[in-house]
């Protein structure tokens, strides 16, 4: 059982360039959720779905976006790279039982220069 | 804002000592805790959750406390090993339905545990 899986581990971009960061998940999880963790900083949650067709933004969306066209795959997109997005981004999936926990992957490293 | 905050960046104890790590929250909503560890080049993990109707839950070495007067939870590990050296993060979330399970984390403490 894989979980949630990230590709690719590491990325460097040049300012502008744009770039999808997949997520894919085989535990039939409707929830999902892209958080980046900088330096010294907790996760801060960027979009989320409640289930395939539905997305909503987070606390950090700008500069990103996020489609949910099947159960499995979340990918984020950034357009247009900055060096406010140097980051490491994370996914998550949960079931939709109450309080169950995130389940993560283990990370795409984003460097953008 | 910071609505969740660990203000202990590190911790370093000695291996078959207890260690407990702090975190506060200022958001009254928040009505579940979670602890996440985490390993280098790996992502959080799942340790220990508590509802906001009890003020300890226990698994095995790990016991979370929670105290909602003072808006504080903390985590206790007994006894530390040093495989438990990691990144921990405290992590909350709302009530009911609207909340959608996403969380609020705190910045991490780093724990250290000496053979």
């Amino acid at each position: 059982n894989a979980g949630v899986t990230q590709t690719p581990k590491f990325r460097i971009l040049k300012i502008g360039q744009s770039m999808t960061l997949q997520c894919t998940q085989d535990m039939n999880h409707n929830y999902m959720y892209w958080y980046r963790q900088d330096p010294g900083m907790g996760l801060k949650l960027i979009y989320y779905s409640v289930g395939a067709g539905i997305t909503d933004k987070g606390e950090v969306p700008n500069g990103y976006n996020v489609s949910r066209s099947t159960t499995e795959d979340f990918p984020l997109r950034l357009e247009l790279a900055a060096p406010s997005q140097t980051s490491v981004y994370f996914c998550a999936s949960r079931t939709g039982g109450h309080n169950s926990p995130l389940h993560f992957g283990n990370g795409t490293r984003l460097t953008v220069t | 804002d910071q609505q969740v905050k660990q203000n202990s960046p590190s911790l370093s104890v000695q291996e078959g000592r207890i260690s407990i790590l702090n975190c506060d929250y200022t958001n009254s909503m928040f009505d579940y805790f979670l602890w996440y560890k985490k390993y280098p080049a790996e992502g959080p993990t799942f340790l220990i959750s508590i509802s906001s109707i009890k003020d300890k839950n226990e698994d095995g070495r790990f016991t979370v406390f929670l105290n909602k007067s003072a808006k504080h939870l903390s985590l206790h590990i007994v006894p530390s090993q040093p495989g438990d050296s990691a990144v921990y993060f405290c992590a909350a979330t709302g009530a009911g339905g609207t909340s959608y399970g996403k969380l609020t984390f705190g910045q991490g403490t780093i724990l250290t545990v000496h053979p």
